[in-house]
């Protein structure tokens, strides 16, 4: 079936430092791929988007990578901070998502 | 602003108890969801509703039902909770169904079946 799912499910990064976080998708038909933000305790938080008929792009701080060719998406942080730990989601859809297992990153201080 | 509140949020339930989960939005948005997420992993979708007086299955749907009671509110039923219920819940609302529609949780309510 399909199914999106994550690289590395923790991800330790030092402070300042930038942290990549992966995801592969299996369904080449995916037009819709978000990244969400999840602290303990709290409901995932929406970061950014895209859409498949673009390959980048950029918010504050954070930036989307897509490449469709190898059915990859990444999510780039820059300049790591506390504030940014968190279990970062993946999800793919158009009308219904379906979610990744999650990455957990921690920042080193 | 309040956003997505979602009640309770703790509940432990025996095994056979029913209850429902309440949430309400005031983004005035269209469209509401309600997800289970179990331990290590992602969100897995039981029910929305596109729009108010409609809703439809989603991956997960077996053991629950819902009711969109108006454009704020979608509620979640367990008629008879089993142990694989327990779970987080999480409500979700966006502007509309697709596309590049963020969606909005709650913070969801933790559900234990004894």
């Amino acid at each position: 079936g399909e199914s999106v799912g994550l690289h590395l499910p923790t991800l330790s990064v030092q402070e300042g430092d930038n942290s990549i976080i992966n995801c592969a998708y299996s369904n080449s038909a995916s037009d819709y791929f978000i990244w969400y933000k999840q602290e303990s305790g709290k409901g995932p938080q929406f970061i950014i988007d895209i859409r498949s008929n673009m390959d980048k792009r950029q918010g504050q701080r954070v930036t989307v990578l897509l490449n469709k060719t190898v059915k990859h998406l990444s999510l780039q942080i820059a300049a790591t901070q506390p504030g940014d730990s968190a279990v970062y989601f993946c999800a793919e859809g158009y009308y219904q998502l379906i979610w990744g297992a999650g990455t957990k990153l921690i920042i080193k201080p | 602003n309040a956003g997505v509140t979602q009640t309770p949020k703790f509940q432990v339930l025996k095994t056979g108890q029913s209850m429902t989960l309440q949430c309400a939005q005031d983004m005035n948005h269209n469209s509401m969801y309600w997800y289970r997420q179990d331990p290590g992993m992602g969100l897995r979708l039981i029910y929305y509703s596109a729009s108010e007086g409609t809703t439809d299955k989603g991956e997960v749907p077996n053991g629950y039902n819902v009711s969109r009671l108006n454009k704020r509110e979608f509620s979640l039923r367990l008629e008879s909770a089993a142990p694989s219920q327990t779970s987080v819940y999480f409500c979700a609302s966006s502007a509309a169904l697709g596309g590049n529609q963020p969606q909005h949780f709650g913070d969801g309510t933790r559900l234990s079946i004894l």
